[in-house]
């Protein structure tokens, strides 16, 4: 399985636009990168997912470079409510389990503040 | 995207005891897991519920202790047994469906349990 390592936690401001970072050094070659995003008290949800290059959605942009051993997670403009822990998982098909389950890392505390 | 519904979402329970997690989702899906999640730290898989046999069990989880049904494909239960303190926790039931190159995973809104 790729370990992925991130920061433990970040701090921002609303309105600014936050970079959160994550290390896989051991990619496979059919491993994707998927992030999710947990507030407290609820089952964490699925961001975004890429491969290569760059992915963008309404939420966020995942930004992967040539050699895949790490990505980006860009957040436009956050807000208040974007105060959450952020996941960053590696995997296959499964995610990296044999039969198809999430690998859970650290994550990333983010703090928004006014 | 897949509804998911987790009872209970908190209980209390004395030591020694067992409590059953159920979870329902409003479609039929192809994998079932359960986590957990201790406060404030990340999410550890218990195991993967499969239908129609025996759960697959991670490193550190044992069915004795944590016996899953599957009956179908959109139900499963996990019983937490002969709780103690240290089973004080909260327990997420998460599905996915196979389908492409990767799927993405949806998350009930999990069980905080207290054991006393």
């Amino acid at each position: 399985l790729a370990k992925t390592t991130q920061p433990i936690s970040m701090d921002s401001y609303e309105g600014q636009e936050v970079n959160i970072t994550c290390s896989h050094n051991n990619i496979a070659t059919n491993d994707y990168i998927t992030w999710y995003q947990q507030f407290p008290s609820q089952g964490p949800r699925f961001i975004i997912q890429g491969y290569k290059t760059k992915v963008t959605n309404e939420v966020a942009s995942l930004f992967i470079p040539a050699d895949r051993k790490s990505s980006t997670l860009s957040l436009p403009r956050v807000s208040l409510s974007d105060t959450a822990v952020y996941y960053c998982l590696v995997g296959g098909a499964g995610y990296g389990g044999s039969q198809g389950n999430l690998i859970f890392g650290k994550g990333t505390k983010l703090s928004v503040k006014p | 995207s897949a509804v998911i519904s987790q009872k209970p979402s908190r209980d209390i329970c004395q030591r020694g005891t067992s409590l059953t997690i159920q979870c329902q989702v409003d479609s039929q899906v192809t994998m079932m897991f359960w986590y957990r999640q201790q406060p404030g730290q990340s999410l550890t898989l218990i195991a993967t519920a499969n239908q129609g046999s025996e759960a697959t069990y991670e490193s550190g989880f044992v069915i004795d202790k944590f016996p899953i049904s599957r009956p179908n494909l959109t139900f499963s239960t996990l019983t937490v047994s002969n709780m103690s303190p240290e089973d004080s926790s909260i327990y997420l039931c998460s599905v996915k469906r196979l389908g492409g190159a990767n799927t993405e995973a949806f998350f009930g809104q999990g069980t905080r349990l207290t054991v006393v």
